[in-house]
């Protein structure tokens, strides 16, 4: 498909688990996010991949969260020993980066991740 | 501190009602200001990119402005199918994105 996917669509976990969380980015763009969002929030910066550079982490919660980018394409969000309040929806960007100029994002649907 | 504050949180109008959603912003050299449709369930959906003050762009009923602290989505003639939550993200020199909290907008027939 065209778009940016994720999977999967839904996560039910108990607390304590880990889970993984899967985006394929558009294809051929280079910069891609990992946002959080709990219900009826805005949407809250996890990770930024852009190329070859390291990660930006800097709004990951926790040491329970980490995620790479294999290949410059797709990438995955790990949430290590879920905790009830990990529970939100999950959801991944991808964009081209034009010097200069701002980076429009394209979604995925998202991952609503239930942890109980 | 770069801040991204949308007004009014939520916004309820008749179908025909035109009216304006506000984003407020400070950031430290601006590269972009984004508006984005949300559906409940889903992403969001891109609508705009502004990148300058004076900066106006338009789709269908709506249309997005910008000035050096602001930006406005102006909704003309809305129909219920453009009842959505509407987010609006600032992106600053040095590459972070903000997203604001977002505007819930109803439309009743």
């Amino acid at each position: 498909g065209a778009g940016v996917s994720q999977s999967p669509s839904n996560k039910v976990t108990e607390k304590g688990k880990d889970v993984e969380l899967r985006c394929d980015p558009i294809s051929g763009h280079t910069a891609l996010y990992w946002y959080r969002q709990s219900l009826g929030q805005g949407l809250e910066f996890l990770i930024y991949f852009q190329g070859n550079s390291a990660p930006d982490k800097s709004g990951l919660p926790s040491d329970r969260f980490s995620a790479e980018r294999t290949g410059g394409s797709v990438s995955t969000l790990t949430i290590q020993r879920t905790q009830q309040e990990d529970s939100a929806v999950y959801l991944c960007a991808s964009s081209l980066v034009a010097a200069g100029g701002g980076e429009t994002q394209y979604f995925g649907p998202g991952t609503r991740l239930l942890v109980l | 501190e770069d801040q991204v504050t949308q007004s009014p949180e939520a916004l309820r109008l008749q179908e025909g009602e035109s009216s304006s959603l506000n984003c407020s912003y400070t950031v430290s050299g601006l590269r972009g200001l984004f508006w984005y449709r949300q559906d409940p369930g889903k992403g969001p959906e891109f609508l705009f990119t502004l990148y300058s003050a004076g900066e106006e762009k338009e789709k269908e009923r709506l249309k997005a402005t910008l000035t050096k602290k602001e930006s406005f989505l102006h909704i003309t003639a809305p129909k219920p199918e453009d009842s959505a939550t509407y987010l609006c993200a600032v992106q600053s020199s040095a590459s972070k994105i903000i997203f604001g909290s977002g505007t819930r907008l109803s439309i009743r027939p």
